[in-house]
């Protein structure tokens, strides 16, 4: 499975936008990222997913670059409900289910 | 309201005696998977299930047991549970197409101890 690496802990404040890094620089063609959150005392859920064009839902904004190599997971204005681990995860292909393959993630902190 | 359940939520128990946690999803979801969360390593998987009677190893399947005779659940086995099973274990589930095939639902966590 390619690999992606994500800084260990993050910082903000509340009602400030926050940036929050991915890098996969062995990213296939086949490769979608998506992002996943995990709530403290709670299981992951989904955040957002791309192939090659920036997305927006919701929850949040994913820009991706343009050689694919990097991502960066956009949320427009923390809450201190947005404190979490996020984890960036590469999954193979579109059409058919496949395992979620979590890395350590990143430890947003949001503070007043 | 959508979601994957999972029994128990904790559960403290003794090397050797089997045990079953149980795990269903209400949105008919043919994808079935069950996850274990260890500090340090993240979330693995143990087990998934494509659909009813289809089930295949993850990366971490030594030790547990699946059956998957209904769609809606999906139990998980320790016939003879060690300490080195002791861990937060996660159910999740997806459909295999339509428009969230993506989004993986995942359950709230049973959280193992073995003495």
């Amino acid at each position: 499975d390619a690999k992606t690496t994500q800084p260990n802990s993050m910082e903000s404040n509340e009602e400030e936008p926050v940036h929050l890094p991915c890098n996969h620089s062995t990213i296939s063609g086949t490769d979608y990222i998506h992002w996943y959150r995990q709530l403290p005392s709670q299981g992951p859920e989904y955040v957002i997913h791309g192939l090659t064009s920036n997305v927006n839902n919701r929850m949040a904004s994913l820009a991706i670059a343009e050689d694919r190599k990097s991502s960066t997971l956009i949320l427009h204005r923390a809450t201190l409900r947005d404190a979490a681990v996020y984890y960036c995860i590469l999954r193979l292909g579109a059409g058919t289910a496949s395992k979620l393959t979590f890395g350590t993630g990143t430890r947003l902190q949001v503070t007043l | 309201e959508a979601q994957v359940t999972q029994n128990p939520r904790y559960l403290i128990t003794v090397t050797g005696k089997k045990l079953t946690v149980t795990c269903s999803q209400n949105m008919n979801h043919e994808y079935m998977s069950w996850y274990r969360q260890d500090p340090g390593l993240g979330l693995r998987q143990i087990y998934y299930s494509m659909n009813v009677e289809v089930t295949d190893k993850g990366d971490v399947p030594e030790g547990y047991k699946v059956s998957r005779k209904e769609k809606r659940n999906f139990p998980l086995i320790l016939e003879s549970p060690s300490p080195n099973q002791t861990s937060l274990y996660f159910c999740a589930s997806s459909p295999l197409q339509g428009s969230s095939y993506n989004e993986q639902f995942f359950g709230p966590g049973t959280r193992l101890t073995v003495l």
